[in-house]
């Protein structure tokens, strides 16, 4: 497996309460990702990074923010939770080799906004 | 911007069927294409991957060619198995290091 650690893997939280996911790696890559997987909609990017303090907005980036102060650890913040966010969170991490390399993915984490 | 499409699912199909999950994509350049696949309650595996045209991933006996001129990205199997049920995801690579998937496909396998 690669050396990919989400937490928590799930939470509960109330409307309006901010949350931290956060992303650990063991494995020095570059690249890192955030995901939400919701029924219908597949995978959407959240944001994702390409090296220590570089970020970049994905599709559905509107109500979040990431950070990402040391190459091992990327963390995403819901600075207000909603219901709307209620879903499963995925993080990837990929190496740097061009297009030759592929993601991996971690357990994810189920968070309920409530 | 890019994007990929898959088929709707579920698919539901009997053991030793032979099995296609169409996906195509749009995008700028040659991008890599991948198959990702997840069982319940795991995240995504990588299932096989093409880094270019007329390349053909293959593992587990899923096969998958990339075709530029129908910007197509197929998963195929010949004779799909019980452990076979998840659900897949189509993906591509691009340019800017994002990597964008399809909405998935349900698998069902019967005995």
């Amino acid at each position: 497996d690669a050396g990919i650690t989400q937490s928590p893997r799930h939470k509960v939280t109330e409307t309006g309460t901010p949350v931290t996911l956060r992303c650990h790696q063991t494995e020095n890559h570059r690249y890192m990702y955030w995901y939400r997987q919701d029924p219908g909609h597949g995978l959407r990017l959240i944001h994702y990074s390409y090296g220590v303090k570089d970020t970049d907005k994905g599709e559905v980036s509107d109500g979040y923010s990431v950070s990402r102060s040391k190459t091992e650890d990327f963390l995403l913040t819901l600075e207000s939770a909603t219901s709307s966010q209620t879903s499963v969170y995925f993080c990837a991490i990929r190496s740097l080799g061009g297009t030759n390399t592929e993601a991996f993915f971690g357990q994810g984490t189920r968070l309920t906004v409530v | 911007g890019n994007s990929v499409t898959q088929m709707e699912g579920p698919v539901t199909l009997s053991e030793e069927a032979f099995l296609t999950i169409n996906c195509t994509y749009t995008a700028t350049g040659y991008p890599s294409l991948f198959w990702y696949v997840q069982y319940p309650g795991e995240g995504l595996q990588l299932l096989l991957k093409a880094t270019k045209a007329d390349d053909k991933g293959s593992n587990k006996g899923f096969e998958a060619t990339y075709r530029k001129e129908t910007t197509s990205f197929h998963l195929e199997k010949g004779s799909v198995q019980v452990s076979d049920s998840a659900v897949y995801f189509c993906a591509l690579l691009e340019i800017d290091d994002k990597i964008i998937f399809g909405k998935g496909t349900r698998l069902h396998i019967l005995p």
